[in-house]
């Protein structure tokens, strides 16, 4: 069974400064996917990077960039530069392929990111 | 007009009710997904469908059932609603592509008393 580990319940950060989010994963599967979603206050799931197992490079988009260890079995999100609206919930997630090809997606516990001008 | 959209965004209703929460796309994706996420914890997965004749259960399907009338509508039953069913409903839609994201609704928020 795969597992996704967020161990920072809250953060806070000062405004433009850097962040970095921290989860772990357990699998024993060798073809993975490991997601960041943005869940502010107002309750929707926001897409933010995406990094494959095979993928020699770690992702990045615009601010946003995953420092994928994959010996240590982590994927850390990155956000350079913070910004009072990057205040939300984090969450990392993994996609596990099912037989005929649906994503199914496991999610970690969350974690909350406060940024303080 | 938003590519996910799920209906109603809010419900109040009683223990022993029905409830029905629609889940509507327009990104063309034939994989769609139903999660419950409860206060301070991460999304579960209900119930997921990868074409129109496909249904399988997650991880806490248990009293929630699931039609998908078309590829672009799926639906998401509660048959007898009780309280610890309370929650925020997402729906979410992907297509064929292994890296490609989910895309979510805006979501469904539920009480039940």
């Amino acid at each position: 069974a795969q597992k996704i580990t967020q161990t920072q319940p809250g953060m806070f950060v000062q405004e433009k400064e850097a962040v970095t989010l921290d989860c772990t994963y357990d699998t024993s599967d060798q073809s993975y996917g490991l997601f960041w979603y943005k869940q502010p206050s107002s309750g929707e799931m926001i897409f933010l990077i995406y990094q494959g197992s095979y993928d020699e490079q770690n992702a990045t988009e615009g601010r946003y960039s995953l420092n994928f260890q994959k010996a240590r079995k982590s994927a850390n999100l990155v956000i350079s530069a913070s910004q009072l609206g990057d205040s939300a919930m984090y969450f990392c997630a993994m996609r596990e392929l099912s037989l005929g090809g649906a994503q199914k997606l496991v999610f970690g516990q969350g974690t909350r990111l406060t940024i303080n001008p | 007009d938003a590519d996910v959209t799920q209906t109603p965004r809010n419900r109040i209703t009683k223990t022993g009710k029905r409830i029905m929460l629609e889940c509507s796309q327009t990104k063309g994706h034939d994989r769609m997904y139903w999660y419950r996420q409860d206060p301070g914890l991460g999304l579960r997965l209900i119930y997921y469908s990868f074409d129109v004749k496909d249904i399988n259960k997650g991880e806490i399907s248990d009293g929630y059932s699931v039609s998908r009338q078309a590829q672009a509508k799926f639906s998401l039953s509660l048959e007898s609603a009780i309280p610890n069913q309370t929650a925020l409903y997402f729906c979410a839609t992907s297509d064929f592509r292994v890296q490609g994201p989910q895309h979510f609704g805006d979501g469904t928020r539920l009480s039940i008393l």
